[in-house]
């Protein structure tokens, strides 16, 4: 069975820091993968997602995240981070076939001044 | 007008009431999903329908049923609200052949009293 661990369900990093997003998934066979972002009240946007084709992806906002199979791991990252990158963040998988997501706790990213 | 409505925004209710939440979707897509997000678990899946005659239960079902009234309406009823079920609810639709993952309404919050 697919499954999706996020590290960390609350990140904290100053304005222009890098900002580092973990995700760890489980899939017994190739997987799909997406990185949504929630803003307060609002309801998930895709950022970015892998569907095996290069293994490092870009997203909107500048956000990217690489696919390493050998680590099981997705994280997502941004060079620096802006006060507008608050928001809550889901990792979320999908086997192909599968036809629905399992998504992870999310990570509560907060950015200081 | 927003891809995918849904009503109410806001619902409060009394326990043991029978509630309906609403999904509608201008996307033109055959599948459909009905997520609950509660903080530190992600969003976990409850129902969801490959088309109008195909309903699938998901990881949380009980207490919830669905209907499936058009391809484009998918709505979610809480028979016997309790307090448990209050959460933010979200309805999804996907066109999975182009592996584009979900667009996504903005949520109801529902809070059971």
């Amino acid at each position: 069975a697919q499954s999706v661990t996020q590290l960390g369900s609350h990140v904290s990093v100053s304005e222009g820091a890098l900002v580092l997003l973990r995700c760890n998934y489980s899939s017994s066979v190739p997987p799909y993968l997406f990185w949504y972002v929630q803003y307060p009240n609002q309801g998930l946007q895709l950022l970015l997602k892998y569907t095996s084709a290069a293994t490092l992806v870009k997203g909107i906002n500048g956000f990217e995240a690489e696919f390493k199979k050998s680590e099981t791991s997705f994280h997502l990252t941004k060079p620096s981070a802006h006060m507008s990158d608050a928001a809550e963040y889901f990792c979320a998988v999908s086997e192909e076939g599968a036809q629905k997501l399992v998504f992870g706790q999310g990570t509560r990213l907060t950015i200081n001044p | 007008d927003a891809d995918v409505t849904q009503t109410p925004r806001n619902r409060i209710t009394k326990t043991g009431k029978r509630i309906m939440l609403e999904c509608s979707q201008t996307k033109g897509h055959d599948r459909m999903y009905w997520y609950r997000q509660d903080p530190g678990l992600g969003l976990r899946l409850i129902y969801y329908s490959f088309d109008v005659k195909d309903i699938n239960k998901g990881e949380i079902s009980d207490g919830y049923s669905v209907s499936r009234q058009a391809q484009a309406k998918f709505s979610l009823s809480l028979e016997s609200a309790i307090p448990n079920q209050t959460a933010l609810y979200f309805c999804a639709t996907s066109d999975w052949n182009r592996v584009h993952g979900y667009t996504f309404g903005s949520g109801t919050r529902l809070t059971v009293v």
